[in-house]
């Protein structure tokens, strides 16, 4: 199956930045997503990494590194909304040509003021 | 437009018994894949269904079953409940599913109790 680890817990303050790593290992890789989970909702989608390099959205970048199997999630400026848990999810093509998401088990981000 | 809707969104049964959760994806979404989500396991793939077929599957058993509508509506049943079947019941549809870069959008999910 897939290996996909990041990590359990991170805390920060508001209004400073966070970087969240996520690395994995994969035969078929074919995207890395990034989603926001606040407790008791739905994951929204934060980002999409196919190629390497750095993608920006706002106070939200994700980064990707193929070779190395790395993402990293940057949150700048926080705010106490962005404590929620993190997840990393990675499309894989091994063993189908269709792909499907697997997803690691998340990271809890709490935010204090 | 309206977003991914999953009924019903709370429900505790007990062991033995079998139940059908229904998703409806995003208007103009074809594919609908469904998630358990628990503390322990986090998200795990149960299957992915497209154009009424079932394309992908994960590594559950086979009380685990789905099936997707023309109008790609879909339900998942869970027969004979074990008390580890409680968890959170994610769907989440794309527009043509996990063949091109679509980004898959999730439903509130469905709260499952099995006492």
């Amino acid at each position: 199956g897939q290996n996909i680890d990041q990590p359990t817990e991170m805390t920060a303050t508001e209004g400073a930045i966070v970087q969240i790593n996520c690395t994995y290992q994969t035969s078929g890789f074919n995207g890395l997503f990034w989603y926001q989970q606040h407790a008791g909702e739905a994951p929204t989608f934060l980002s999409y990494n196919v190629l390497d390099g750095l993608e920006e959205k706002g106070r939200f970048s994700s980064f990707l590194s193929r070779s190395k199997g790395y993402s990293y999630l940057l949150l700048k400026e926080l705010q106490m909304k962005d404590s929620a848990s993190y997840l990393c999810a990675v499309r894989d093509l091994r063993g189908s040509t269709l792909g499907r998401l697997y997803f690691g088990r998340g990271t809890q981000l709490t935010v204090w003021p | 437009k309206a977003g991914v809707t999953q009924t019903p969104r709370y429900l505790i049964k007990t062991r033995g018994q079998q139940v059908t959760l229904s998703c409806s994806p995003i208007s103009g979404h074809r594919s609908v894949s469904w998630y358990q989500q628990t503390p322990g396991q986090g998200l795990q793939f149960l299957f992915e269904y497209f154009s009424e077929t079932q394309r992908n599957k994960g590594n559950f058993p086979g009380r685990f079953s789905g099936r997707q509508f023309s109008n790609s509506r879909s339900e998942m049943n869970v027969s004979t409940l074990e008390l580890g079947d409680s968890a959170l019941y994610l769907c989440a549809s794309s527009l043509v599913g996990t063949v091109s870069t679509d980004t898959q959008y999730f439903g509130p999910g469905t709260r499952l109790t099995v006492l």
